[in-house]
């Protein structure tokens, strides 16, 4: 229950494109949903999050798409460039903890 | 604004040495946290701190690992005897409060074990 499922695990992009990356979670008492952005040799940075009230939030070229009753959410890249290339970690926090997802690898091709 | 220190950047021991790992939060955080980041993985939370009490230390192996936080400001985690499978990026983290929404991040000190 206390588990982010998060895929694809590598993903692939031309420069321009929409990437999107998913998760789902079981625990409904999880309150806060990040998603976190890391490039190699760096620790984790925050990105974007969203709470469960909400159904979208949008910063820029990220948007977070959030289906409660689904239990999934989802992080979209719009016009992706080479400098998005990272690692992104969905995440979700319930008894003041951060559960993180494996991670998905992203590269956009030039 | 200074981010989440931590030192040493990289370490290289031998199975059943010992080894520690120092971190500096920023300045005012109550809350501190040390993941631990196996290749190809997500970081996965070892212990949590508030101030200097220990919140959470479920995911911890106690009888290799251990952590402190002395003055709640700085802290260290120590692993003896290390095993192989301790190979790992430990990322030290910190947060204004207990709930705070914003983690920030060091850039991880790298072990690995031989």
């Amino acid at each position: 229950q206390q588990q982010v499922k998060q895929s694809p695990q590598s993903l692939i992009v031309q420069k321009g494109g929409i990437s999107i990356i998913n998760c789902a979670y079981e625990n409904t008492a999880f309150d806060y949903f990040p998603w976190y952005q890391q490039f190699p040799g760096k620790g984790p940075a925050l990105l974007i999050a969203i709470r469960p009230d909400v159904s979208e939030k949008k910063e820029g070229r990220f948007t977070i798409s959030f289906n409660k009753s689904a239990k999934q959410f989802s992080l979209h890249i719009m016009d992706s460039q080479p400098g998005d290339s990272a690692t992104y970690f969905c995440a979700a926090r319930g008894d003041d903890k951060i559960i993180f997802g494996k991670g998905t690898r992203l590269h956009i091709l030039p | 604004e200074a981010g989440v220190a931590q030192s040493p950047r990289y370490k290289i021991i031998e199975k059943r040495q010992s080894v520690a790992f120092w971190c500096n939060p920023i300045s005012g955080h109550a809350t501190l946290y040390w993941y631990q980041q196996i290749l190809g993985q997500g970081p996965k939370l070892l212990i949590q701190f508030q101030n200097n009490g220990v919140v959470d230390d479920s995911q911890l192996p106690k009888d290799r690992f251990s952590a402190e936080r002395l003055k709640g400001v700085d802290s260290t985690l120590k692993i003896q005897p290390a095993k192989l499978e301790d190979s790992a990026v430990y990322l030290c983290a910190s947060s204004l409060f207990r709930r705070g929404n914003t983690i920030y991040f060091g850039e991880g000190s790298w072990l690995t074990v031989v």
